[in-house]
């Protein structure tokens, strides 16, 4: 069966660091995937998307990578910032239903 | 939140009682989805809408029932046939069913 899953729960990151989240996906046959932050007590908020068509996208901070051969996605973020602290989820989309990972809880140290 | 609304923020449910959870955009969507999440995992589709009067089960539809009797709006009910209720629920909506999906705020049910 189809399965997302992010590398690691936890990030810890020193402010104006660079951040890279991975994740992980199994199923194929999916062609669409995005990135979610979520603030403690609140809803997703969409970050970026990327096509299986397309290797990488860039946003602004934040760029997105597919590498299809490992099924394989990443979410860098540049210069984190306090803002940035929250739990990232990867997730796939095949037809109507999205999938998602456990997410990534990041941390940012000042 | 990009004009989707849910309410209550906070939900309190009795033993063998059903309450609704509100769903409301603004954005013209034509599709909506329902998720619930559990603490330190991700989301989970109870129910979707791709169009108004049509609806289809998710991978957790037991416990559950909604309507969508209006674009706007796509309600959830959770009954008392759901025997674990306690979870964030969260709202979705997109332009198609095919599309990016954007959040509601959420609400959070408890049991008490």
């Amino acid at each position: 069966g189809e399965s997302v899953g992010l590398h690691l729960p936890t990030l810890s990151v020193q402010e104006g660091d660079n951040s890279i989240i991975n994740c992980a996906y199994s199923n194929s046959a999916s062609d669409y995937f995005i990135w979610y932050k979520q603030e403690s007590g609140k809803g997703p908020q969409f970050i970026i998307d990327i096509r299986s068509n397309m290797d990488k996208r860039q946003g602004q901070r934040v760029t997105v990578l597919l590498n299809k051969t490992v099924k394989h996605l990443s979410l860098q973020i540049a210069a984190t910032q306090p803002g940035d602290s929250a739990v990232y989820f990867c997730a796939e989309k095949n037809d109507y239903k999205l999938s998602f990972g456990a997410g990534t809880t990041v941390t940012v140290r000042a | 939140d990009g004009g989707i609304t849910q309410s209550p923020k906070y939900l309190f449910r009795k033993e063998g009682q059903n309450v609704t959870l509100s769903c409301e955009q603004n954005l013209n969507h034509d599709a909506m989805y329902w998720y619930r999440q559990d603490p330190g995992q991700g989301l989970r589709l109870i129910y979707y809408s791709q169009i108004v009067n049509d609806f289809q089960k998710g991978d957790i539809a037991e416990g559950y029932s909604v309507s969508r009797e209006k674009k706007e709006s796509f309600p959830l009910t959770v009954t008392s046939a759901q025997k674990n209720p306690t979870a964030f629920y969260l709202c979705a909506s997109s332009i198609m069913v095919q599309e990016t999906q954007y959040f509601g705020p959420g609400t959070r049910l408890l049991v008490l």
